[in-house]
This record gives structure tokens, sequence and C-alpha cells, in this order.
């Protein structure tokens, strides 16, 4: 199983540009990198997934370099609503998921 | 789609009382995935069901835990005898195999046990 590390908190200003690494040095080759946001007293929430180079869609940006050892989760502007825990995972979606690790997530906290 | 929905949303019961949350996954989602978080251990996968059959339990903490799912649209965890450190969110999650957009998880059910 590939095993993620990412910081454990990471503060910001409104407006900022943030972006959030995750190292997964052993990812597989048909491992795909997903990130998850999840707010106060609800289940984690599907942002991106990228399998290489860069990804984008309304919410985020996702950035995987070509040896695909880590990823970097960029979100634009942020503002108070983005303060929440960001789960970077790696797993297959051949393989429906299964068996994926959540690590401790990073703690984003935005300041006014 | 209404998504992932579990049920109840919160559940207090006293130690030793049977507990049974609840879970119906995304219609046509071929797994579906028990998951704990608590401050201290974050989420921890409890099991997991890939076309209703158990695939993987390892992480079921002891035998007072068990899962089940009759059929691709419900399935229930179950904790006997319940003891307060099992105090925790419960999270259903389910996936469809091939699927660009990973887990879907409910709202969650917070178990209290005092």
């Amino acid at each position: 199983l590939a095993k993620t590390t990412q910081p454990i908190s990471m503060d910001s200003y409104e407006g900022q540009e943030v972006n959030i690494t995750c190292s997964h040095n052993n990812i597989a080759t048909n491992d795909y990198i997903t990130w998850y946001q999840q707010f106060p007293s609800q289940g984690p929430r599907f942002i991106i997934q990228g399998y290489k180079t860069k990804v984008t869609n309304e919410v985020a940006s996702l950035f995987i370099p070509a040896d695909r050892k880590s990823s970097t989760l960029s979100l634009p502007r942020v503002s108070l609503s983005d303060t929440a825990v960001y789960y970077c995972l790696v797993g297959d979606p051949g393989g429906g998921y299964q068996k994926v690790t959540f690590g401790t997530g990073t703690k984003l906290q935005v300041i006014p | 789609d209404a998504g992932v929905i579990q049920s109840p949303r919160h559940e207090v019961t006293e130690m030793g009382q049977e507990v049974t949350l609840r879970c119906k996954p995304i219609s046509g989602h071929n797994s579906l995935f028990w998951y704990r978080q608590t401050m201290m251990r974050g989420l921890e996968l409890l099991i997991y069901f890939n076309n209703n059959v158990p695939i993987d339990d390892s992480g079921m903490p002891e035998d007072r835990f068990s899962a089940k799912m009759p059929n691709a649209s419900f399935s229930t965890l179950k904790i006997q005898p319940s003891e307060p450190r099992d105090s925790a969110v419960y999270f259903c999650a389910s996936s469809l195999k091939g699927s660009r957009f990973g887990y879907t998880f409910g709202s969650g059910t917070r178990l209290t046990v005092v």
C-alpha cells in the first residue's frame, strides 16, 4: 500500500494561493492520486484526481511530477470557507480503491 | 442521486447495549467501505465489501464489531456489546470500480457510548 506523508497543518490568509504537498514514494503504476476535503461534522469530499502532469478543475489544480513520488494540491485565492482538513490518497481506480489508507491529512486554517 | 445515506446521524447509548449503524450506498456502486474517525487515530478503515462480499475485515477492532451487506443497497455495522471507547464518528463510503471520482462518503454517524 502506498503510504502518504503531508504537513500536519498550514495557515494562510484569505486571497492567497495555497499549495499542499504530499509525498508518496512507493506509488504503484496503476495508482492515481486523489485529494479529499473534510469539513467538521462531514465526511470527506472528493476534490480532484490525477495520474501525471497537471489536472485542473473548478476547485483546484493538482501538479504531479514525472516520477509521481509526490503531488501538490493548489487552491487559488482561498477564502474562509476553505478552512478544512485536506487528505491525499493513492489508490487504483481499477481496483475500486480498495484498501486505501487515509493519512493524517493537512489542517488548513484560512485567516481573515 | 441522494448520495450515500447513513442513519442515524447521532446515537447515544449505554455501555453494553447493542448498536446498529446503517448505510445505503450510491446506486450502481460496487464497493462499500466502513470507516471510523477519532481525534486520536484519524480515519481508520474497518471493513470493505466488493459486490456485497466482505473482502477485508482486518480493520475491525474486535469481535464485538460485525458488518453485513445483504444486498447492493444496504449495509449495517453492528457493535455488541458497545463500550465507551467505541465512541467515534462512523462513516460509510461507496465507490465504483474504475471510477475517476474516488469514494463518496456519507455524512457519518456520531456514536457516543456512556
